[in-house]
């Protein structure tokens, strides 16, 4: 199975700060498509899963472009510019290049 | 609108067999995979299983001696049944349209 590995933040982040959350994959993500096969969400307290970025840098509708996701085949960063109150949460990402999918174990983003 | 509903017991002893049922709307099961997801209570995420759209099947190594996927296109429905439960499996499941859209999950405890 590959393995997914995130990074930690060092919070509380400061209403207006920019934070950078990162995740390294075991196997790399990038296909002979030339697409690389990863997701972030973020999942506020007491709900669902979020999707915000997938293919590693696209993000999904409706996503503010205060999220952006970059990186190699195997390590890559969200970003998160100016954070806000509503971006609380715990931030994960996911492989789906290879069943069984799996995600990284979390981060937790707390504002100041 | 695109929308998941997981419904089921919330509460399960252990040895027996778990039944979920996830109803969508706004989509087609034959035009999209519905993936299950599982949280136990302040944990992270593990996926199980999918119902590809041509009805085709996947599980999770760790969880396929006990798990299957089912689903009944008429009625918009796609069904988890996973047997031998333990309180390890206490948990929030989760169904998913190919890991975008979420529905709120439900909560089933196993416990006598």
């Amino acid at each position: 199975d590959i393995v997914m590995t995130q990074g930690a933040l060092p919070n509380p982040v400061p209403s207006g700060e920019s934070a950078s959350i990162t995740c390294q994959s075991s196997k790399s993500l990038l296909h002979s498509n030339g697409k690389t096969y990863l997701n972030w969400y973020l999942q506020r307290p007491g709900q669902s899963p979020q999707l915000l970025i997938y293919w590693m840098s696209t993000r999904a509708s409706g996503v503010s472009d205060r999220f952006s996701g970059s990186g190699s085949g195997t390590d890559f960063t969200l970003k998160i510019s100016s954070v806000e109150a509503e971006d609380v949460g715990v931030y994960y990402c996911q492989q789906f290049l290879e069943y069984p999918l799996t995600f990284g174990s979390g981060t937790k983003l707390e504002i100041k | 609108q695109v929308q998941l509903k997981e419904s089921g017991p919330g509460l399960v002893q252990p040895s027996q067999t778990l039944s979920l049922t996830c109803t969508v709307s706004g989509f087609s099961l034959m035009d999209y995979s519905v993936h299950w997801v599982r949280q136990p209570p302040g944990k992270g995420l593990e996926w199980m299983g999918r119902m590809k759209y041509d009805g085709d099947t996947y599980y999770n190594s760790a969880l396929k001696s006990r798990l299957s996927i089912s689903r009944d296109t008429s009625k918009s429905q796609v069904f988890l049944k996973m047997n031998s439960l333990q309180t390890e499996d206490t948990a929030i499941y989760y169904c998913t349209r190919d890991n975008s859209i979420w529905g709120q999950g439900t909560l089933v405890t196993v416990s006598s």
